[in-house]
């Protein structure tokens, strides 16, 4: 299957602080990525849909000002967490859409430990 | 909305057995695909297998073969001869059209040895 890189794959930051999460589809292009939180024991929780070249799709209750997407080039997007708390401490995974003639199909990245202090 | 439900919390069999886990999903399209995802402990979702809806044979993947059952809504994910490393949470997704994916609630699989 298609590879989607993500990193970091860990990242402990000071409260307050930003944190930039880097997706990267490796062998096809993706108009469409997608960022997901979960957390322990619990399903995926989509929290927006990144469109390159577009602004992203914040799905409701998520604050698009503290979770800022960016989506510059088909096997690019990035979310950046700003003025991180303890409690945006969660496991965040990003897929990317391989929507070619043939297939629909979402593929993930290893996902990102995110611990606030 | 279109929902899907995973009504095995937890299953567990023993190695080299077969086991079967359910999913049952809400749509009034005709035209969707149905995934089944696995999340081992390292947490990398992995795809496991894919249907079309539109396509009256049941997928299979090497041990991984699936009961798509259209009219019931129902797409259960069969695993023949389970392998220690099967042991994982395994979610089911609905994907329609241009829309996000749909994830069950998931079922925690252990393989004991």
């Amino acid at each position: 299957g298609a590879v989607v890189s993500q990193h970091p794959s860990r990242v402990i930051c000071k409260s307050g602080t930003s944190v930039k999460i880097e997706c990267r589809s490796l062998d096809f292009q993706a108009t469409t990525m997608f960022w997901y939180r979960q957390f322990p024991k619990q399903s995926l929780m989509l929290m927006a849909t990144s469109n390159e070249g577009s602004k992203a799709t914040y799905e409701q209750g998520v604050e698009k000002d503290k979770f800022l997407i960016n989506h510059a080039s088909l096997t690019l997007s990035t979310l950046t967490v700003t003025s991180a708390h303890p409690e945006d401490s969660s496991f965040y995974i990003c897929s990317a859409r391989d929507s070619g003639r043939y297939t629909d199909t979402q593929y993930f990245g290893p996902g990102t430990r995110l611990t606030v202090l | 909305a279109q929902t899907v439900t995973q009504s095995q919390p937890e299953m567990s069999v023993q190695e080299a057995e077969t086991v079967t886990l359910s999913c049952t999903y809400d749509t009034s399209e005709s035209n969707y695909y149905l995934f089944w995802y696995k999340q081992p402990p390292s947490r990398q979702m992995i795809l496991v297998i894919r249907q079309e809806a539109y396509k009256q044979q049941n997928a299979t993947e090497n041990r991984f073969s699936v009961n798509f059952q259209k009219a019931a809504k129902s797409f259960s994910l069969k695993i023949s001869d389970s392998q220690l490393g099967d042991t994982a949470m395994y979610f089911c997704a609905f994907l329609q059209g241009a829309q996000k994916l749909v994830f069950g609630q998931g079922t925690r699989l252990t393989i004991n040895p």
